[in-house]
């Protein structure tokens, strides 16, 4: 069966520091992989995903993803924090087939950006 | 363009009641997903629908159903509350039906049962 582990449930970086979320999925074959941000009271907002093609993905507001085979990883970067980035964030997979839109998600990571 | 929208924003029942959870997708949307959000569970597929069809059922009892009509509109009832069903419902949809879709998520529905 899928599932999605994230290292890290609380990170907490200084503004304009370096973000690393990471993410580890495990799968019988290569699932298709995303990343989501939440905001308190809101829903989720997309910030990337993975299907095919390039490796190295870019999403919204700077973040971007490298999907890495061999380490079954897919964790999330930005240079430099901003303030605006604290939230919470999911990995999240889903089937290649038999799926449908079911997403599985990680257990989350709180992101705090600190002065 | 409006966004996914889900009525009502906030809920409190008591146990022993049934409640109904409404959700409006992104027009030309046809697929919506339903999830349950808990601080313990985290983020779990509650099922999906395309075209009035369940197409996917996630690991939940049958106290928890479904329905889409026409015009992709969809409602999740949960039957009989237990205090366990506390949480936050998020519905997303989608323009079709496939892995690897990006999926739109609403603000949710916020529901305490007492």
């Amino acid at each position: 069966a899928q599932s999605v582990t994230q290292l890290g449930s609380h990170v907490s970086v200084s503004e304009g520091a370096l973000v690393l979320l990471r993410c580890n999925y495990s799968s019988s074959v290569p699932p298709y992989l995303f990343w989501y941000v939440q905001y308190p009271n809101q829903g989720l907002q997309l910030l990337l995903k993975y299907t095919t093609g390039a490796t190295l993905v870019k999403g919204i507001n700077g973040f971007e993803a490298e999907f890495k085979k061999s380490e079954t990883s897919f964790h999330l970067t930005k240079p430099s924090a901003h303030m605006s980035d604290a939230a919470e964030y999911f990995c999240a997979v889903s089937f290649i087939t038999g799926g449908g839109n079911k997403l599985t998600f990680g257990t989350g990571t709180q992101l705090k950006v600190e002065l | 363009k409006a966004g996914v929208t889900q009525t009502p924003r906030y809920l409190i029942k008591t146990r022993g009641q049934q409640v109904t959870l409404s959700c409006s997708p992104i027009s030309g949307h046809r697929s919506v997903s339903w999830y349950q959000q808990t601080p313990g569970q985290g983020l779990q597929f509650l099922f999906e629908y395309f075209s009035e069809t369940q197409r996917n059922k996630g690991n939940f009892p049958g106290r928890f159903s479904g329905r889409q009509f026409s015009n992709s509109r969809s409602e999740m009832n949960v039957s009989t509350l237990e205090l366990g069903d506390s949480a936050l419902y998020l519905c997303a949809s989608s323009m079709g039906q496939g892995p690897g879709r990006e999926q739109f998520f609403g603000p949710g529905t916020r529901l305490t049962v007492l």
